[in-house]
């Protein structure tokens, strides 16, 4: 079975500085997608990034970046220039290829201070 | 395109009653995901439906069912509820040919007092 850890519960940043938040991924297979999610206090969850496991280049989203290591099983998210909208907890996803089910981390708690 | 929406928006229940929530998925997808929230917690997959049939399910009992209909909506049934139930229920539609990327409904917030 799959398995996502996110070690960091919650993080602060300040306003226009970079943060990186964590997360880990157990798995026994070579194909399969993960996600970044982000679910502010109005509950709705946000695709905020995604990257395919059989891609080596990290992906990029304006502001947001991931840095995945495969073989580390590592995917943290790095979101530069923090805004205050980015205030929200962070889900890391993990997803088979072929199969839709996500299994997520319990989340990281970022806030971005004035 | 319309985005994934759900009702209620928010639900109170006695313990052992039965509940409904509904789903409508954003506009071409075929493919409807129901997950649990517990507060604090990280979403827990439930049950996935596809074309209308059950395709995966959680570890969850089979009081927990579902239902997807001819236009790809999906009901989320619980029945003889129990206080542990208490979470925010979130819907994700996706097109499983092409994505694997779900798109979340805002969530349904039920409370079993």
């Amino acid at each position: 079975a799959q398995t996502v850890t996110q070690s960091q519960p919650e993080m602060s940043v300040q306003e226009a500085e970079t943060v990186t938040l964590s997360c880990t991924y157990d798995t026994s297979e070579n194909n399969y997608y993960l996600f970044w999610y982000k679910q502010p206090p109005s509950r709705q969850m946000i695709l905020v990034i995604r990257q395919e496991a059989y891609k080596q280049q990290n992906a990029t989203e304006n502001r947001f970046s991931v840095n995945f290591q495969k073989a580390a099983k590592s995917f943290s998210l790095k979101i530069s220039d923090s805004q205050l909208g980015d205030t929200a907890m962070y889900f890391c996803a993990f997803s088979m290829e072929y199969g839709n089910k996500l299994v997520f981390g319990a989340g990281t708690i970022l806030r971005v201070k004035s | 395109e319309t985005g994934v929406t759900q009702s209620p928006t928010h639900l109170i229940k006695t313990r052992g009653q039965q509940v409904t929530l509904r789903c409508s998925s954003q506009s071409g997808h075929n493919t409807v995901s129901w997950y649990q929230q517990a507060l604090g917690q990280g979403p827990q997959f439930i049950f996935q439906y596809y074309r209308e049939e059950e395709n995966g399910r959680g570890n969850f009992p089979p009081r927990f069912s579902g239902l997807q209909f001819p236009n790809y909506s999906s009901e989320l049934n619980v029945n003889a509820l129990e206080l542990d139930d208490s979470a925010l229920y979130l819907c994700a539609s996706s097109l499983r040919q092409l994505t694997d990327t779900q798109y979340f409904g805002p969530g349904t917030r039920l409370t079993v007092l």
